[in-house]
């Protein structure tokens, strides 16, 4: 597809469950991003792969958060055993590494809204 | 101190005046400056980027970048209601790392 893609766009889970987010990058980019947003709130920054490196995770905010990568494609995070103050939006964004400037900019999915009930 | 910081807001500008949002950074290295906006329940989209120190504009938008200073700036001339969203500024990051690390935004709000 041309743009990032994330899915499912809802999901509505019992505390305590384990869910899984999935999202599709932009062909070719090598960067990928997870960030959480609460209800009014700013971007908080989870994740973030960049081609074959390790993974930046120091915005992972417990262990009951993980995420995986294969390669350049795609990735899901998973959150296990889902409290209520994990509801929010998980956004995915993905860009160009880039060794200079240019082209670098990160482009977003639409989001997954999870609500924890 | 954080990475980027903006003002949270809201910033209340009337319809037709020059609203302007500020964000300064850390990484006294950084290259790349981008403006996001983001409505409400919606992504956020890019706007503008820079690279150089400077006025760069587009239409109504004009980002400005001042390295020394590690300031970022946009200016909306003539705002318009349909400018009322929330403003993100983001730097990537020098280093083998090349993170783009966003602030927490401005929320614009523009009174007709």
């Amino acid at each position: 597809g041309a743009g990032v893609s994330q899915s499912p766009s809802n999901k509505v889970t019992e505390k305590g469950k384990d869910v899984e987010l999935r999202c599709d990058p932009i062909s070719g980019h090598t960067a990928l991003y997870w960030y959480r947003q609460r209800l009014g709130q700013g971007l908080e920054f989870l994740i973030y792969f960049q081609g074959n490196s390790a993974p930046d995770k120091s915005g992972l905010p417990s262990d009951r958060f993980s995420a995986e990568r294969t390669g350049e494609s795609v990735s899901t995070l998973t959150i296990q055993r889902t409290q209520q103050e994990d509801s929010a939006v998980y956004l995915c964004a993905s860009s160009l590494r880039g060794t200079g400037i240019g082209n670098t900019e990160a482009f977003f999915g639409q989001g997954t809204r999870l609500t924890v009930v | 101190q954080k990475e980027v910081e903006q003002n949270s807001g809201p910033l209340s500008v009337p319809e037709g005046a020059i609203a302007s949002l500020n964000c300064t950074y850390s990484d006294r290295v950084s290259q790349s400056f981008f403006w996001y906006r983001q409505y409400s329940g919606k992504s956020p989209e890019l706007i503008m980027s820079i690279y150089s120190n400077g006025d760069k504009e587009d239409g109504r938008f004009t980002a400005q970048l001042n390295k020394a200073s590690q300031y970022v700036s946009l200016l909306i001339r003539d705002s318009q209601p349909s400018d009322s969203a929330t403003y993100l500024c983001a730097v990537k990051n020098s280093g083998g790392y090349q993170k783009v690390t966003f602030g927490t935004g401005t929320k614009l709000q523009v009174i007709p």
